[in-house]
């Protein structure tokens, strides 16, 4: 069970920014946010993680609301290099193994 | 750093084969994590090591399948007899144990096809 909830699939035009919903109403104080995506053909990679702060790093800006019931992965410019099935994971702190569920897959149009 | 990195990227093999994949994780890496991803389950965990100890094979889905960890550096996941409902892609993760970060480190996957 991934305990979180995402769209299956989301469009996106390039250049434009994409917002990537996540529902996580059940977290609970000690889990932390993951985001991985996954490329065609390849394994998952990391791309961000946040405990409650928004967090930006060189690949995209993870905002985590108020109450940590949800969250959202922000792309601010996406690129054709960007399409990708993206995942959000809960992870607790006690170091327990990643969840996957099923994504949401990110399609860019030129 | 040349990232986890599995072998064989590819395998084919017939029904009742033995089948070995294996995995050479990060340098310094502490956990090890072996997934299976198909279009009807997606990507599930199977069994994860923590300091060359196996901490939770709930994820194997059979007796067929069985995992080792000899050293940091290497590790294996068999399945004896092979069935084509095995057939997936096989990925190897690893990580530093430590913290809520715990940034997992994919590599390129297994193709399994068993005929």
């Amino acid at each position: 069970d991934a305990k979180t909830t995402q769209p299956n699939s989301m469009e996106s035009n390039e250049e434009e920014p994409v917002h990537l919903p996540c529902n996580h109403s059940t977290i609970s104080g000690t889990d932390y946010i993951h985001w991985y995506r996954q490329l065609p053909s390849q394994g998952p990679e990391y791309v961000i993680h946040g405990l409650t702060s928004n967090v930006n790093n060189r690949m995209a800006s993870l905002a985590i609301a108020e109450d940590r019931k949800s969250s959202t992965l922000i792309l601010h410019r996406a690129t054709l290099r960007d399409a990708a099935v993206y995942y959000c994971i809960r992870a607790n702190s006690g170091n327990t193994p990643l969840v996957f569920g099923k994504g949401t897959r990110l399609s860019v149009i030129a | 750093d040349a990232g986890v990195i599995q072998s064989p990227r590819h395998e084919v093999t017939e029904m009742g084969q033995e089948v070995t994949l294996r995995c050479k994780p990060i340098s310094g890496h502490n956990s090890l994590f072996w997934y299976r991803q198909t279009m009807m389950r997606g990507l599930e965990l199977l069994i994860y090591f923590n300091n060359n100890v196996p901490i939770d094979d709930s994820g194997m889905p059979e007796d067929r399948f069985s995992a080792k960890m000899p050293n940091a550096s290497f590790s294996t996941l068999k399945i004896q007899p092979s069935e084509p409902r095995d057939s997936a892609v096989y990925f190897c993760a690893s990580s530093l144990w430590g913290g809520g970060s715990n940034e997992q480190f994919f590599g390129p996957g297994t193709r399994l096809t068993v005929l």
